[in-house]
């Protein structure tokens, strides 16, 4: 079945503690992109990937990393987590853009 | 900068017909999305025009008007299932890359 697996769905952690959201897709897409997704804003993405080893930054990448060191994984990293990164996360890949995104179920991350 | 407007919340009855508008100023202008969103869930793909003029599928049919930066996603013959969010998203080229940005959504509710 065509999907994209995020990992984990819920997630409280502690100020600081680094973690890591995984994101596999096995469609052999090569656009990958995480956003989170806030009340009243929408979804905004953080960071995005058109190709392996090649990532730029989205409209709000202060405090994530990201890499892609291959095509169907794209991990989310935040170093140091703090509590305005509490949000809803999602994964998406598409076969290139602009097509069709498919989204992973999301992760919804708490920080306190 | 970019801008996406679509009205926050709409209501509508059980088997009628309801228009969900998104109006948009960006550059670099390429191609429209509409997601469905189910609450606490992953969007999933409605539509997506690029050409002015109308996209029908089924009950759902999307209108694009580029001149106007004007798009509508159509509703036809309700159901309380319809009952989520209705995301607008556009295609901005910047930078040598197809970029998605999305507006904050259209909570619908159905009642019978």
């Amino acid at each position: 079945e065509a999907q994209v697996t995020q990992n984990p769905r819920y997630l409280i952690t502690v100020t600081g503690k680094k973690l890591t959201v995984t994101c596999s897709q096995n469609m052999n897409h090569e656009y990958m992109s995480w956003y989170r997704q806030d009340p009243g804003l929408g979804l905004r993405q953080i960071y995005y990937s058109m190709n392996v080893e090649v990532t730029d930054k989205g409209d709000v990448p202060e405090g994530y990393k990201v890499s892609r060191k291959e095509k169907r994984n794209f991990p989310l990293i935040l170093e140091s987590p703090s509590p305005n990164q509490t949000s809803l996360y999602f994964c998406a890949s598409s076969l290139r853009s602009p097509t069709e995104a498919f989204f992973g179920q999301g992760t919804r991350l708490t920080v306190v | 900068g970019q801008n996406i407007d679509q009205p926050t919340e709409m209501t509508a009855t059980e088997g009628a017909i309801v228009q969900i508008n998104c109006t948009y100023q960006t550059s670099g202008f390429n191609g429209l999305f509409w997601y469905q969103q189910h609450a606490g869930e992953a969007p999933t793909f409605l539509s997506y025009n690029v050409l002015d003029g109308l996209e029908e599928k089924g009950r759902f049919s999307s209108f694009l008007s580029r001149s106007k930066g004007y798009s509508y996603l159509l509703l036809k013959e309700l159901q309380m299932k319809d009952s989520a969010s209705y995301l607008c998203a556009v295609v901005m080229f910047s930078g040598g890359y197809n970029k998605l940005i999305f507006g904050a959504g259209t909570r619908l509710a159905v009642h019978p």
